[in-house]
């Protein structure tokens, strides 16, 4: 049962340097999130994806690009990383409707920016 | 101000203890509500959905008080085994962004 795949689980980057976070999930759902995780302050909703082909923002956006490549696969970019993208990233999937809609999280990647 | 707000404790409850947590969200058009729990390190799994007419599951109560804009858990009977971070859910109406509280962490004491 694979669920919610994400690569990498963990990465160094230097300032200025771009990477690529790849989330996959196997569940067909429609919807998907990238949320980032830092001490204090709980989860923080980066972009999400309601259906393929569409992609919105979240509270804090800035700094961030992102694809939804097909219906599994969702990919968070950082351009040109900065110390304050230091986080863990979790991606997520829900087939959500409004009595339900349980969120399905990836084991989430760590990032360092130095 | 966030959005969604919680306690961040930590609660510190011997076992067997009953404990509550409070969460208010701000944004009126809001209308579906979760607990989550997170394991230290780990990803959030959900815990229970939160329904208007308030909904229990073993130990666990959650209800929803939509006028004063807060959801409670209560978590009766603690073990060591409850110990983790409770995260407060909300969705808005029409959307689907999923916005969470900063969460609450409980440890529970032999």
């Amino acid at each position: 049962n694979a669920g919610v795949t994400q690569t990498p689980k963990f990465q160094v980057l230097k300032t200025g340097q771009s990477m690529t976070l790849q989330c996959a999930q196997d569940m067909n759902h429609n919807s998907m999130y990238w949320y980032r995780q830092d001490p204090g302050m709980g989860l923080r909703l980066i972009y999400y994806s309601a259906s393929e082909g569409t992609t919105d923002k979240g509270e804090v956006p800035n700094g961030y690009n992102v694809s939804r490549l097909n219906k599994r696969e969702f990919s968070l970019r950082l351009e040109s990383a900065a110390p304050s993208q230091t986080s863990v990233y979790f991606c997520a999937s829900s087939e959500y409707n409004s009595y339900t809609g349980e969120l399905f999280f990836g084991e989430g990647s760590r990032l360092t920016v130095l | 101000r966030k959005e969604v707000e919680q306690d961040p404790g930590p609660f510190n409850v011997p076992e067997g203890a009953t404990v509550a947590f409070n969460c208010t969200y701000s944004n009126s058009a809001s209308q579906s509500f979760f607990w989550y729990r997170q394991d230290c390190r780990k990803e959030p799994k959900l815990l229970m959905s939160v329904y208007s007419s308030g909904n229990e599951d073993g130990r666990f109560t959650a209800q929803l008080n939509r006028a004063s804009q807060y959801i409670s858990l209560l978590i009766r009977d603690s073990k060591l085994s409850d110990s983790a971070t409770y995260l407060c859910v909300v969705i808005h109406s029409g959307t689907y962004k999923y916005i969470f509280g900063t969460g609450t962490r409980l440890k529970v004491l032999a």
